[in-house]
């Protein structure tokens, strides 16, 4: 059950838009189309951003948008806001025994 | 409003056991999956455990398969997770997160978290 793989870090001008990417393989993200997004402040409980690949649940601005190819998930954040500096997780469904695979984890920072 | 309410943390010396629960309100809990997911300081998320909304199924990570059980209370709308056999590495800030749907395909709420910390 390895973690799904995201670079360690992106940034990006106010007004910019970012790509944070999710590889994992055929069991997970490639299998299935129930990945999910997640943005954590520091100290704050994760918040869902995107769920199912690519929707976005009620609230959160569409400024951020999802999608995937083959074994790679993509959360893209258009537009980028001083708000939006958090760590950014994915998430998916595994054939495995566990009950979700998370991702590495990326730090957004906002230049 | 969606409300996932953990408690049971605490201090425990290696070998020990906790039993942590979550108090979930404003939704009919029998019918979503619930699951826990660590996170250790300054690291990322990990799912340890899952169970469907009938409590039928039940998921673990490796790392704590064999260690950790979990369990539901549908009639109290508490999940619980109990820990047996607990190890440094086990030192994290355990959430309870409710599914999107009967079986696990993902959280869409989650409680603040309880910290565990495992040491002598």
């Amino acid at each position: 059950q390895s973690a799904l793989t995201q670079p360690a870090s992106v940034s990006g001008s106010p007004g910019q838009s970012i790509t944070i990417s999710c590889t994992g393989t055929s069991s997970d993200v490639g299998g299935y189309n129930f990945v999910s997004w997640y943005q954590q402040h520091p100290g704050k409980a994760p918040k869902v951003m995107i769920y199912d690949v690519s929707y976005r649940p009620s609230g959160v601005s569409n400024r951020f948008s999802g999608s995937k190819s083959g074994n790679t998930a993509s959360l893209t954040i258009s537009g980028l806001q001083a708000e939006d500096e958090a760590d950014y997780y994915c998430s998916s469904y595994t054939s495995t025994s566990a009950p979700g695979v998370f991702g590495t984890g990326t730090k957004v920072t906002v230049l | 409003e969606v409300q996932l309410l953990e408690s049971g943390g605490g201090l425990v010396q290696p070998g020990g056991s906790l039993r942590l629960s979550c108090a979930a309100s404003a939704f009919t809990f029998s019918s979503y999956a619930m699951s826990w997911v660590r996170q250790a300081p300054g690291k990322g998320l990990e799912c340890v455990s899952g169970i469907s909304g009938s409590g039928g199924s039940t998921y673990y990570a490796d790392s704590v398969k064999g260690r950790f059980t979990v369990s539901r209370d549908n009639s109290r709308n508490t999940v619980f997770l109990q820990m047996n056999s607990l190890r440094a590495e086990d030192t994290a800030v355990y959430y309870c997160a409710k599914d999107r749907t009967f079986s696990p395909r993902g959280p869409d709420y989650w409680g603040q978290g309880t910290l565990v910390t495992v040491s002598s």
